[in-house]
């Protein structure tokens, strides 16, 4: 039972563009989403989270929107950078836990 | 950032053998580490929620005699394959709740360790 789902293996961009990496869920009980970033074996590291009560979240270049209607939500990047090439993985906490159910990631590549 | 740091890195061992792998905060106090396990091009599957000063809690279908898991201080956890076998073969990462914060959900990762069984 996958509750969190990537379901874009792999996404290519040119330089100076925008990334869009999306994510759907099924849990409901889900009240934290987060974004990791990670390279080949490295450990993952934390990019931006959104609570289930806001629809936007926004750090620099990185926009986090959710979709609670949808159970969907996506990351973009933008302008998208050479440096952001790497496998994002999508992430839920249920409320009330803090352990992550992470989706299956979606290797992004940013072209010069 | 917090930082969480993993011993060893990288791990080759012979079936049948044992072998631990070392998670620590290093500067702040988790009373909860969690370890992953990532089989190649696949998601981070959590094995178990580590607990400081109790048993670990295991997460369906994972042995918990075969991935000893033991978190003696807020610092330090550790997950220990007992007669490891090739299909144990994998990345293990490990994850700690910083105590006080985290309020976002954020967890802090540690670099992992790759084990190999030949």
């Amino acid at each position: 039972d996958q509750q969190v789902k990537q379901n874009s293996p792999s996404l290519s961009v040119q330089e100076g563009r925008i990334s869009i990496l999306n994510c759907d869920y099924t849990n409901s009980m889900f009240d934290y989403f987060l974004w990791y970033k990670k390279y080949p074996a490295e450990g993952p590291t934390f990019l931006i989270s959104i609570s289930s009560i806001k629809d936007k979240n926004e750090d620099g270049r990185f926009t986090v929107f959710l979709n609670k209607s949808a159970k969907h939500l996506s990351l973009h990047i933008v302008p998208s950078q050479p440096g952001d090439s790497a496998v994002y993985f999508c992430a839920a906490r249920i409320q009330g836990a803090q352990k992550l159910v992470f989706g299956q990631g979606t290797r992004l590549t940013i072209n010069p | 950032g917090a930082v969480v740091s993993q011993h060893p890195s990288w791990v080759i061992c012979k079936s049948g053998t044992s072998v631990k792998i070392e998670c620590r905060s290093l500067d702040f106090q988790a009373t909860t580490m969690f370890w992953y396990r990532q089989f190649p091009k696949q998601s981070l599957m959590l094995m178990a929620t580590s607990n400081e000063g109790s048993k670990a809690t295991y997460e369906q279908g994972v042995e918990k005699d075969k991935f000893l898991i033991n978190h003696a201080s807020l610092t330090l956890s550790t997950l220990t394959v007992t007669s490891a076998h090739p299909e144990d073969s994998s990345f293990y990462i490990c994850s700690a709740s910083r105590v006080g914060v985290s309020v976002t959900g954020e967890l802090f990762f540690g670099e992992g360790s790759r084990l190999t069984v030949l």
